[in-house]
């Protein structure tokens, strides 16, 4: 069974540039995630989607960030402009249980994001 | 919020069991407790969950008293490959997930 996907593996751009982020899910998985790993510190749930419906974005910094997942299967995450705090690893994840748990979620690599 | 609490770091030696607790005193009724370990440069990987008295897999055992306010993940005879961030999760059907700051383990030769 293939993983989750998610390119690219880093980045580094210029303080208010933009980037984008794409995941591909495990195939059958309804539910994805995205979440933001700062150094030392756990995951922080940024946006979770069932099919394409956005089940909580409560911690999606909303005037710079933006979602979406628009045929319920891959997603893409875009910061727009890129602020110096947005430096993280962005992580994606998806599980076969739908709703909001209990759940066994399966993470991605992640995406290494430097911004300068 | 169901909010976890663990120890910042715990030192092993290679065979010894290692047990870590998580402590999440506001647990709701729904709420499950799941274990995730992460390697550097890795997402999270899922180890074990449970709602009470004890689940045990093929990698660990997960222990949750009869509260519900803590729980201690139990790792058995420990090699230098488990050395990793555990972290302790508390969520369920209708609250925020949420990871707490982690263990760091390091098993020690």
């Amino acid at each position: 069974e293939a993983g989750v996907a998610q390119s690219p593996r880093y980045k580094i751009i210029e303080k208010r540039q933009s980037v984008a982020f794409w995941c591909n899910p495990i195939s059958g998985h309804a539910t994805l995630y995205w979440y933001q790993q700062i150094l030392g510190q756990g995951p922080k749930l940024l946006i979770q989607f069932q099919n394409n419906g956005v089940v909580d974005d409560s911690q999606l910094p909303k005037d710079r960030f933006s979602a979406e997942r628009l045929k319920g299967v891959d997603s893409t995450l875009k910061i727009q402009p890129a602020k110096l705090e947005d430096s993280a690893v962005y992580l994606c994840a998806s599980s076969l249980v739908t709703g909001r748990g209990p759940y066994e979620q399966y993470f991605g690599p992640g995406t290494r994001l430097t911004v300068t | 919020l169901a909010k976890t609490t663990q120890p910042i770091s715990m030192d092993s030696y290679e065979g010894q069991e290692v047990n870590i607790t998580c402590s999440h005193n506001n647990i709701a009724t729904n709420d499950y407790i799941t274990w995730y370990q992460q390697f550097p440069s890795q997402g999270p990987r899922f180890i074990i969950q449970g709602y009470k008295t004890k689940v045990t897999n093929e990698v660990a055992s997960l222990f949750i008293p009869a509260d519900r306010k803590s729980s201690t993940l139990s790792l058995p005879r420990v090699s230098l490959s488990d050395t990793a961030v555990y972290y302790c999760l508390a969520s369920g059907s209708a609250r925020q997930l949420t990871f707490g700051s982690g263990t760091q383990l390091t098993v020690l030769p």
